[in-house]
């Protein structure tokens, strides 16, 4: 069936650093790839997505770019900010289902000023 | 846009009795709504689909009886857990979607906690 795979955290960054959080998946057909953030005692928000290979999502300085030659959706950021401390979830829909999003198991981000 | 909402944000309840949660799209009208659960540093886990006007569709080994789910508006879903017990005691958040739109937009989460 179709999964998500996400690098084990925490990850741990002094602020101003470059964050890679990786995530790869298996998915039949041309799924649609989101990364989601919680941030601590909140629900999730739709950080951004890609809806097609080659798509580069991007929101908040956060970046992602759909590789369907590699499967991964690997989120990016130039800078951090203690600010983005929290838990970054990728996750897919597969064309043809219900809407069912499938989630990774998230990765914690903590960064120290 | 695009805003879920969630009441209550948390609750304590005894073991045994029944408790309702609410979520709400408050500026668009939600076909779709789903119901998740969040065990502490885990990801979500699905729980069910509901489409408005019609029974919901529960995951494997959620327990329809026990959480009980209804979409009787646009904007309005509800999750009853019945005769809750500590075990039920959790995160659960909901998200909605409209139309043939794959964005789900989530709801800030209900802390439940069983005695």
């Amino acid at each position: 069936g179709d999964s998500v795979t996400q690098m084990e955290g925490p990850v741990t960054l002094s602020e101003e650093a470059f964050l890679t959080i990786n995530c790869t998946y298996t998915a039949t057909g041309y799924p649609s790839l989101f990364w989601y953030v919680q941030y601590p005692g909140e629900g999730l928000q739709l950080l951004l997505k890609a809806t097609k290979a080659d798509d580069k999502g991007s929101n908040k300085g956060f970046e992602a770019t759909y590789r369907k030659e590699t499967t991964s959706f690997h989120l990016e950021k130039g800078s951090v900010q203690v600010s983005d401390s929290a838990v970054y979830f990728c996750a897919l829909i597969s064309s043809g289902n219900t809407g069912k999003l499938i989630f990774g198991q998230g990765t914690t981000l903590q960064v120290k000023p | 846009g695009a805003v879920v909402s969630q009441h209550p944000s948390r609750v304590i309840c005894k073991s045994g009795t029944s408790v309702k949660i609410e979520c709400r799209s408050l500026d668009f009208q939600a076909t779709t709504m789903f119901w998740y659960r969040q065990f502490p540093k885990q990801s979500l886990m699905l729980m069910a689909t509901s489409n408005e006007g019609s029974k919901a569709t529960y995951e494997q080994g959620v327990e329809k009886d026990k959480f009980l789910i209804n979409h009787a508006s646009l904007t309005l879903s509800t999750l009853t857990v019945t005769s809750a017990h500590p075990e039920d005691s959790s995160f659960y958040i909901c998200s909605a979607k409209t139309g043939g739109v794959e964005t789900q937009y989530f709801g800030p989460g209900t802390r439940l906690l069983v005695l």
